[in-house]
């Protein structure tokens, strides 16, 4: 089992539609959980962070954690092509036995949303 | 407010030759990071940093070399590239463990 899995894309939605991400994680210590946007040719850019259970809501994005069932998933509302991009789900993840984590993030490999017009 | 900035944005080399990838970031921000990215393909975590004089590696870190000596900068040394060292490298800081990471624009090696 990969530590960060995100559901295969690619991810067409229409313009205006809801587009959703989903995300699974292998660590039931984990504490922070992150959604980054990145376009083709460009960095990654933090879009969202959730710490506690429950929804987190930031303009047409809200993001959903539950820590008991060990997925995080981000919603986008009201679906724009400017959305169109791969999206990037992060997590800290324990270390394995003997290492140290130091407040690194494993990325999953992303998702690749399409909103066509 | 620069944020993180690499230099350079574009790079290409000959196998065996060696080169530096510049990293700065503006934020005071203690833990830094080095990650490559292969097409379609997550970010990998090369080596990283949690203050001036202290790194250690991630996920991949053979063929590569870090150094801390401010907080403000964490250079990635290449020694005898390979064609498999192609790739788009990020720099990344965050202010505390396990927090946001920001991200600076990368460099695109090809190393042929």
């Amino acid at each position: 089992q990969k530590e960060v899995e995100q559901n295969s894309g690619p991810l067409s939605v229409p313009e205006g539609a809801i587009a959703s991400l989903n995300c699974t994680y292998s660590d039931r210590g984990s504490q922070s959980f992150f959604w980054y946007r990145q376009y083709s040719g460009k960095s990654p850019e933090l879009i969202m962070s959730i710490y506690s259970n429950g929804d987190k809501e930031d303009g047409r994005f809200t993001a959903q954690l539950n820590k008991a069932s060990q997925y995080v998933s981000l919603l986008i509302r009201d679906s724009q092509p400017s959305d169109s991009a791969t999206y990037l789900c992060a997590v800290n993840i324990a270390p394995r036995a003997g290492g140290t984590s130091y407040g690194k993030l494993t990325f999953g490999q992303g998702t690749i949303l399409t909103v066509h017009p | 407010n620069a944020g993180v900035t690499q230099t350079p944005k574009f790079r290409i080399l000959k196998i065996g030759q060696s080169m530096t990838l510049q990293c700065t970031q503006d934020m005071n921000h203690n833990y830094m990071y080095w990650y490559r990215q292969d097409p379609g393909m997550g970010l990998k975590l090369i080596y990283y940093s949690v203050g001036a004089g202290i790194t250690d590696k991630g996920e991949v870190p053979n063929g590569y070399n870090v150094s801390r000596s401010t907080t403000e900068d964490f250079p990635l040394r290449l020694e005898l590239a390979a064609p498999s060292q192609t790739s788009v490298y990020f720099c990344a800081s965050s202010s505390v463990r396990f927090g946001e990471q920001y991200f600076g624009p990368g460099t695109r090696l090809t190393v042929t």
